[in-house]
């Protein structure tokens, strides 16, 4: 069965560096999308993707975050200068109508 | 925008009792809705839906009613187990929020 792929499964990184996290989506899904799940709270939508662009992005995707399609299977989320409250679980979802699904998640480490 | 509320819990059971997780939406037009559910260490996976009004959504044993009357999607099990321990989010299409989650605690 196909599914949503995610690398690294953590990532440990040090405060104001660069991290890309990484989705595979599944393969004929249009629309694409970033969640965090800071340890024990709720998930948090960050961003949506469909046709190379972003469809709608939350009060926390500010300009430290970006998204990109680099090629036709990659679907990739950026964070620049990370902070410490940047650590948590990050879930890439794609879909092909309204059901999302999920991938294993990303624990980013922020020290 | 569409929004979920659900209970948020902690919820302690034990072994063999029903439960009831609440969850109620607000949305302009009629949402597909759904529950989640995330086991300890993992990642998110899909319990069940219902795509319109009066669905019923089923998978485990559990069960939710889509009820446009009372804007509702109640999550239900009649005789839960140990290894439903979990915490379990209700959700709802058109940008996909979901609510606060809440973590079931199932005792032998």
């Amino acid at each position: 069965e196909p599914e949503v792929t995610q690398t690294p499964s953590h990532q440990v990184t040090q405060m104001g560096q660069e991290v890309i996290l990484r989705c595979v989506p599944i393969s004929n899904h249009l629309y694409f999308y970033w969640y965090r799940q800071i340890l024990g709270q709720k998930v948090e939508f960050l961003v949506s993707f469909y046709n190379n662009e972003i469809s709608e992005k939350s009060e926390i995707f500010d300009d430290q975050f970006s998204v990109e399609r680099p090629d036709g299977s990659n679907f990739t989320l950026k964070i620049r200068s990370t902070k410490l409250e940047d650590s948590a679980m990050y879930f890439c979802a794609s879909s092909e109508m309204n059901e999302q699904f999920f991938g294993p998640g990303t624990r980013l480490t922020v020290l | 925008g569409n929004s979920v509320t659900q209970m948020e819990g902690p919820v302690t059971l034990s072994e063999e009792a029903f439960l009831t997780i609440n969850c109620t939406y607000t949305a302009t037009g009629y949402p597909s809705l759904f529950w989640y559910v995330q086991y300890p260490g993992e990642g998110l996976q899909l319990l069940l839906k219902a795509t319109k009004a009066d669905d019923k959504g089923s998978n485990k044993g559990f069960e939710a009613t889509y009820r446009k009357e009372t804007t509702s999607f109640h999550l239900e099990k009649g005789s839960v187990q140990v290894s439903d321990s979990a915490v379990y989010f209700c959700a709802g299409d058109n940008d996909m929020r979901f609510g606060a989650g809440t973590r079931l605690t199932v005792k032998p």
